[in-house]
């Protein structure tokens, strides 16, 4: 079952903070969060793993509530660059290949 | 840098038509994926492979089929094309174990750019 990301979409002016959430019905080991801009492949952005760990990866950063079986990404003082869309994927166990993708977050950043 | 080649950018078939979708990586990745991706509904997987010749079926596989038969090239294959698998395709792979010895469930996807199918 896919994870609900939220919002569907964001528009932000340049500097702004903005949260994407990521909610799964099952247990996670681990989520994934990539980001995909207009016409290329999704690139990888960080993984937060079973423990609640948060993570960074320049002004953006993510933390992982496993009781709740969420997680969310934080981007601050977004940048033009931050336009995308951002997809999480969530893995339900550690012996699990494959990522399963929410529907995405469309953000857009203007001047 | 990881490079995963999707052959066809764009593609234009017919309805019946058998299609091929192809799929290079570069890095020795144990693990190869086929994911469709439609607005709306982000990225679902068809079906992927951990090994030469292995395979197993993702959350929509019917009316798909692959092919591992070298461990860089994954293939997948339309049967009898359809207008409803008119789509993008995206290709990903990743390493059975990570740097840090993490476990599959940690591995980090290195996708294709895609490729645009049309079925008319």
């Amino acid at each position: 079952q896919q994870p609900v990301q939220s919002p569907q979409a964001v528009i932000l002016r340049e500097g702004e903070d903005a949260v994407i959430n990521c909610s799964s019905s099952k247990a996670l080991y681990s989520v994934h969060w990539y980001r995909q801009k207009h016409g290329e492949a999704p690139v990888f952005l960080m993984i937060l793993l079973k423990g609640g760990e948060q993570k960074g990866h320049e002004k953006i950063s993510a933390s992982f509530n496993e009781k709740k079986q969420q997680s969310s990404l934080y981007l601050t003082a977004s940048q033009l660059s931050y336009s995308g869309t951002y997809f999480c994927g969530t893995s339900p166990k550690a012996s699990s290949y494959k990522l399963i993708f929410g529907s995405g977050t469309r953000l857009l950043v203007r001047p | 840098d990881v490079k995963v080649t999707q052959s066809s950018r764009y593609l234009v078939k017919r309805t019946g038509e058998k299609v091929f979708l192809e799929c290079v990586q570069d890095m020795d990745h144990e693990n190869m994926f086929w994911y469709r991706q439609d607005p709306g509904l982000g990225l679902r997987l068809i079906y992927f492979s951990y090994d030469v010749k292995m395979k197993e079926k993702g959350d929509i596989p019917e009316g798909y089929s692959v092919s591992r038969e070298k461990k860089e090239r994954f293939s997948l294959i339309l049967e009898s094309a359809s207008t409803n698998q008119t789509s993008m395709y995206l290709c990903a792979s990743s390493p059975l174990y990570t740097n840090q010895g993490y476990s599959s469930g940690a591995n980090v996807l290195t996708f294709g750019a895609g490729s645009r199918l049309t079925v008319l």
